[in-house]
């Protein structure tokens, strides 16, 4: 059974510009949720992809936005970069969409640095 | 929304002693999870937890939902345990995966 893998581990940019990040669910799962955590804080909940569609999203701006595979990965896109936006970004899976039975499993994230 | 604190936050011991973490939440849940980041950022699972007690070896968990609070128990500490602990929470009425985290407690466990 393989776990959550995100991709790059790490990466630098400039303000304005534009990223993508990428996440690999865990074998079986259907579901995927991205969170940003910054420096010293708990991880924020951004959106959720279930069946290749947003279905939960949380107090983000639309340059925030995603996508998910049919084979059940997913990317994470940022626009228009700023500095706040430097944080570590976490992807978990799970399976289904139940809040009160999921179990997430998280992935190493990718640590963004916007200068 | 659902608040999620987290006490203390910042704890230091020496290997081998135990310790208690408290998470206690704002309103229901029906998702209640603990979580270790270790220094490389990865968080892993710990417990799924919305009531009752588990045990994981040297780690358990009890959660008393009627008063909105879990506890982590971590004995006989273990230089491996050092890093931040993250309890984090849903409540009912959620069609997502949107786990409210408290803000951690960075514990240091000492040779």
């Amino acid at each position: 059974e393989t776990g959550v893998t995100q991709s790059p581990t790490h990466l630098i940019k400039t303000r304005g510009q534009q990223v993508t990040l990428r996440c690999s669910s865990q074998s079986g799962h259907n579901t995927v949720s991205w969170y940003q955590q910054a420096l010293g804080q708990g991880p924020q909940f951004i959106f959720q992809y279930y069946r290749e569609e947003e279905n939960g999203r949380g107090n983000f701006p639309p340059r925030f936005s995603g996508l998910q595979f049919p084979n059940y990965s997913s990317e994470l896109n940022v626009n228009a970069l700023e500095l706040d936006d430097s944080a570590l970004y976490l992807c978990a899976s799970s399976l289904g969409t139940n809040s009160g039975a999921n179990v997430l499993t998280f992935g190493a994230g990718s640590r963004l640095t916007v200068l | 929304g659902i608040q999620v604190e987290q006490s203390p936050p910042d704890l230091i011991l020496q290997e081998g002693a135990n310790s208690t973490l408290r998470c206690n939440f704002s309103d229901s849940v029906n998702n209640l999870q603990w979580f270790h980041q270790n220094p490389w950022g990865q968080l892993i699972n710990l417990f799924y937890i919305p009531s009752g007690t588990k045990q994981n070896g040297r780690l358990s968990a009890t959660t008393v939902a009627t008063e909105r609070y879990s506890l982590l128990y971590i004995s006989s500490s273990q230089t491996t345990d050092s890093g931040v602990y993250f309890c984090a929470a849903l409540n009912y009425g959620g069609a997502t995966n949107k786990l409210i985290f408290g803000t951690g407690t960075l514990l240091a466990v000492q040779p």
